[in-house]
């Protein structure tokens, strides 16, 4: 079965240090991948995607991360971590082609705590 | 503002009883899609409807069930509730599925939180 894993359940960093959230998927098709944010109370939001174009992707808030295809992988980066970044992350994939549904398989999310 | 409206945003009730969870989705989107989110279990994709019809079928008990409406709004309903069903039910939607047309990404609300007691 397809799947996403995310390596870390918590992730602690301090202000202005390099932010590092990895996320691995299992797939034989090139991947949609996605990594989605979730502020507590709150829904998920997208903070960046990558849909086959440039394998280094920039999101929102200073965040991005790169496609890497021998690795499987789609680790996300920020060089300097905000109070504000604090939150969970969540890595996603979707699968395109003729069958698609759309659907988004998440990983089980890492909780950023951001140290002052 | 993600566009996609739930509705209870919180919901209190009891084992054994029956709720419906409300979403609206983005204007224009046809897809709408349910997933649960729980400590234990994470993100967990329930079911998925495009156009009023069932388009994919996840990690849903046999006491829930989902329709899509004419005018593309959608309905979760948990029957038999169980201590277990207390969860966060996340709606989402997304545009076109067509090839040259898809961008992937699914557009989430906010929430109903249903704790069962």
């Amino acid at each position: 079965a397809q799947s996403v894993t995310q390596l870390g359940s918590h992730v602690s960093v301090s202000e202005g240090a390099l932010v590092l959230l990895r996320c691995n998927y299992s797939s034989s098709v090139p991947p949609y991948l996605f990594w989605y944010v979730q502020y507590p109370n709150q829904g998920l939001q997208l903070l960046l995607k990558y849909t086959s174009a440039a394998t280094l992707v920039k999101g929102i808030n200073g965040f991005e991360a790169e496609f890497k295809k021998s690795e499987t992988s789609f680790h996300l980066t920020k060089p300097s971590a905000h109070m504000s970044d604090a939150a969970e992350y969540f890595c996603a994939v979707s699968w395109g082609g003729s069958s698609n549904t759309g659907k988004l398989i998440f990983g089980q999310g890492t909780t950023l705590q951001v140290k002052p | 503002d993600s566009g996609v409206t739930q509705t209870p945003k919180h919901l209190i009730t009891a084992t054994g009883q029956r709720v419906t969870l409300r979403c609206s989705p983005r204007s224009g989107d046809l897809s709408v899609y349910w997933y649960q989110q729980s400590l234990d279990q994470g993100l967990q994709f329930l079911i998925q409807y495009y156009n009023g019809e069932e388009r994919a079928k996840g990690n849903i008990l046999e006491r829930f069930s989902a329709q899509q409406f004419p005018d593309l709004h959608s309905e979760l309903n948990l029957s038999s509730l169980e201590l277990g069903d207390s969860a966060l039910y996340f709606c989402a939607s997304s545009g076109s599925l067509r090839e040259g047309q898809y961008t992937g990404e699914l557009f989430f609300g906010e929430g109903s939180r249903l704790t069962v007691l």
